[in-house]
């Protein structure tokens, strides 16, 4: 079946650094679009990026622009979120989901449907001296 | 871009039915039919429930149904159970190529 695992959360500093990884397995993660959502203890869902089945395509949200990268490597069937200027507002459970659907052609990459499906058991990064 | 905006809280008895509203504006819920609800247990992952606006995933049950009239969605669950007690999130493509959620609404079944 479709599986995602994240790993890599842990407890950083603030200015500090974090590199989470998402294995997939179970589909032919290639094909697919792939995005990172987070949720603050207590609190709700936030859209942070998504990255086009090629790679060629990513949007952040205004939270993390430019101190986040989101990456892919299609021969590993891994998802990457470099996390940099870390701040204790960034704490909480990071959670990579497959999705949206999405295309490209020759004309650029565009999306399709609105589902993130599945999502992984999230990975906790605690920003905290 | 601001969170989409939904009630803190819904009840409802066993068998009736609720509704879940989800407002933004005509630059995400308005202009596009990406809205997508997704049901949380506490301490669990988000589960998918519906996708572009109307459409249910194999395996959810059909008493979870969504719409949508000019810049709000909703969601409709009928037929109440036990079982459904949990947080419901909407999200929507905006017409910046990024998404937004909504704040969350805690269904409670009295």
């Amino acid at each position: 079946q479709e599986q995602l695992v994240e790993s890599g959360g842990g407890l950083v500093k603030p200015g500090g650094s974090l590199r989470l990884s998402c294995e997939a397995s179970g589909f032919s993660f290639s094909d697919y679009y792939m995005t990172w959502i987070r949720q603050a203890p207590g609190k709700g869902l936030e859209w942070i990026s998504y990255i086009s089945s090629t790679g060629t395509v990513i949007y952040y949200g205004d939270s993390v622009k430019g101190r986040f990268a989101i990456s892919r490597d299609n021969t590993r069937n891994s998802l990457y979120l470099q996390m940099n200027s870390l701040r204790a507002e960034d704490t909480g459970v990071y959670y990579c989901a497959k999705g949206p659907e999405g295309y490209c052609s020759r004309t650029g990459c565009y999306v399709a449907s609105s589902w993130f499906d599945p999502w992984g058991r999230g990975t906790l990064v605690t920003v905290s001296s | 871009q601001s969170a989409l905006t939904q009630p803190a809280s819904v009840s409802g008895s066993p068998g009736q039915s609720i509704t879940i509203s989800c407002t933004g504006t005509s630059s995400d819920i308005g202009g596009y039919n990406f809205v997508s609800w997704y049901q949380q247990h506490p301490g669990k992952v988000p589960k998918l429930m519906i996708y572009d606006v109307t459409k249910r995933p194999s395996g959810v049950s059909n008493r979870f149904s969504g719409s949508k009239s000019g810049n709000t969605a909703s969601l409709t669950i009928s037929g109440l159970q036990a079982e459904d007690e949990a947080d419901y999130y909407c999200t929507s493509y905006t017409r910046i190529s990024t998404w937004v959620f909504g704040g969350g609404t805690k269904v409670t079944v009295l």
